[in-house]
């Protein structure tokens, strides 16, 4: 089956610093990639929507200067915690469909801590 | 937002015997997925059923929807302890792709 990896798959920093999250689909072209976020013993949450070489789509209550997604490829897209604060931490989950089909494959997920 | 609700929020069986979750859904929907998360990880998509089936079969998993009450039901028969996972549905509206996923059953299966 289609492979997305995650990286890192868990990472701690201190409040105010910055986390990029990447997201790569191993063997197949991702037109579509979305980001979640999921709490402990939670469903997920979609946070934003992001296709290849445009501007993502957020959902309502997240906010796109706090999380830069940049999807420049048709196999990578990044999510960037900007001045991450304690109430960041989370785990965060990619996604990516590929052209054509209705299912999403998706990564590991990172677990983010801010202290 | 989240749309679907499973119950039961837990279940908890042994080995051998069948496992059914059920999830509703308030809106008009494209498809309905059915996806498995073991404990902090990430998801894997096990059915994908269209608003006009009723039912569809892949080995042990079994799903119905009903579109008039707005549900859906996994079944997983002769269940094993590596069934052990939190099972969320997830449905589609329109053609975005985009899922909005239920609250999950996390279902232990004991040995």
């Amino acid at each position: 089956g289609a492979v997305v990896s995650q990286h890192p798959s868990w990472v701690i920093c201190k409040s105010g610093t910055s986390v990029k999250i990447e997201c790569r689909s191993l063997d197949f072209q991702a037109t579509t990639m979305f980001w979640y976020r999921q709490f402990p013993k939670q469903s997920l949450m979609l946070m934003a929507t992001s296709n290849e070489g445009s501007k993502a789509t957020y959902e309502q209550g997240v906010e796109k200067d706090k999380f830069l997604i940049n999807h420049a490829s048709l196999t990578l897209s990044t999510l960037t915690v900007t001045s991450a604060h304690p109430e960041d931490s989370s785990f965060y989950i990619c996604s990516a469909r590929a052209t054509g089909e209705n299912i999403q494959y998706f990564g590991a997920g990172t677990r983010l801590s801010v202290l | 937002s989240q749309q679907g609700e499973e119950d039961p929020q837990a279940l908890s069986i042994q080995e051998g015997e069948n496992a059914t979750m059920n999830c509703s859904y308030k809106t008009s929907i494209n498809n309905l997925q059915w996806y498995r998360q073991n404990s902090g990880r990430g998801l894997v998509h096990l059915i994908l059923i269209r608003s006009n089936e009723r039912e569809k079969h892949s080995g042990r998993l079994r799903v119905t929807l009903d579109t008039s009450k707005k549900s859906s039901s996994l079944l997983i028969t002769a269940s094993r302890a590596a069934d052990t996972a939190s099972y969320f549905c997830a449905t589609v509206r329109g053609s975005n792709y985009k899922l909005t996923f239920g609250k999950g059953t996390l279902l232990t299966v004991n040995p």
